[in-house]
């Protein structure tokens, strides 16, 4: 299977504990991007890289969120001190470099995370 | 506060039925509309990205219609069959950045 994978596909914590997600993009996609999931919202951004630089983060996450991508291929998105309303479905995407129909973003199944 | 708006929230309609749906996003600073197609327990599958004011893409039984100056986007789906069935996302993304904001999505109901 060559799309974006995530693991894991779910998630159950309890209340402050710190929590790892992994995003695995599509191999020669340089640009990644988290979003958050809740139940009838559309996906809300979260953060951008294009290789292993951050180059946006939302203004809506707060410190207890931080994402990496120290390789410019995988990336991990780890909230601390989870909260009950940290529980949403996360979800990665890439896209290659370029511009119009280059830019299509390919979505992975995404992590849900429940937290009690 | 970049707003994305779709509408209807949700529309239910008969095999056969052609519908559309509406996206409205800002005007100013555009670079590209996304629509996606979100069909439940799967990932959104892209449908289209549109970038000029009045493009007209075409898929199959959907098209999309883009006005980049008065900032709304249109998805059609002609004869709609219930394997249609599935959310309907809009993206809006504006120039300088990188930052993707989804509208809340038109959840389609199609009944055989």
């Amino acid at each position: 299977d060559t799309g974006v994978s995530q693991d894991p596909r779910h998630k159950i914590t309890k209340r402050g504990q710190n929590v790892t997600f992994r995003c695995d993009p599509i191999s020669e996609h340089n640009r990644l991007y988290w979003y958050r999931q809740t139940l009838g919202q559309g996906p809300e951004f979260l953060t951008y890289f294009q290789n292993e630089a951050q180059l946006e983060k939302s203004r809506l996450l707060s410190d207890r969120f931080s994402a990496e991508r120290p390789k410019g291929s995988f990336s991990t998105l780890e909230i601390q001190r989870t909260e009950q309303g940290d529980s949403a479905m996360y979800l990665c995407a890439s896209s290659p470099s370029g511009t119009g129909e280059q830019e299509t973003q390919y979505f992975g199944p995404g992590t849900r995370l429940l937290v009690l | 506060i970049l707003n994305v708006e779709q509408s209807p929230q949700s529309l239910h309609v008969q095999e056969g039925d052609s519908t559309n749906f509406t996206c409205s996003f800002p005007s100013s600073n555009f670079y590209a509309l996304h629509w996606y197609r979100w069909e439940t327990a799967k990932s959104p599958e892209a449908l289209f990205v549109m970038t000029l004011n009045g493009d007209e893409k075409k898929k199959g039984r959907i098209s999309a219609t883009l006005n980049t100056k008065e900032g709304y986007s249109y998805l059609y789906i002609k004869g709609s069959q219930p394997e249609d069935s599935a959310t309907y996302l809009c993206a809006f993304v504006n120039t300088g950045g990188f930052k993707t904001i989804f509208g809340a999505g038109t959840r389609l109901f199609v009944k055989a």
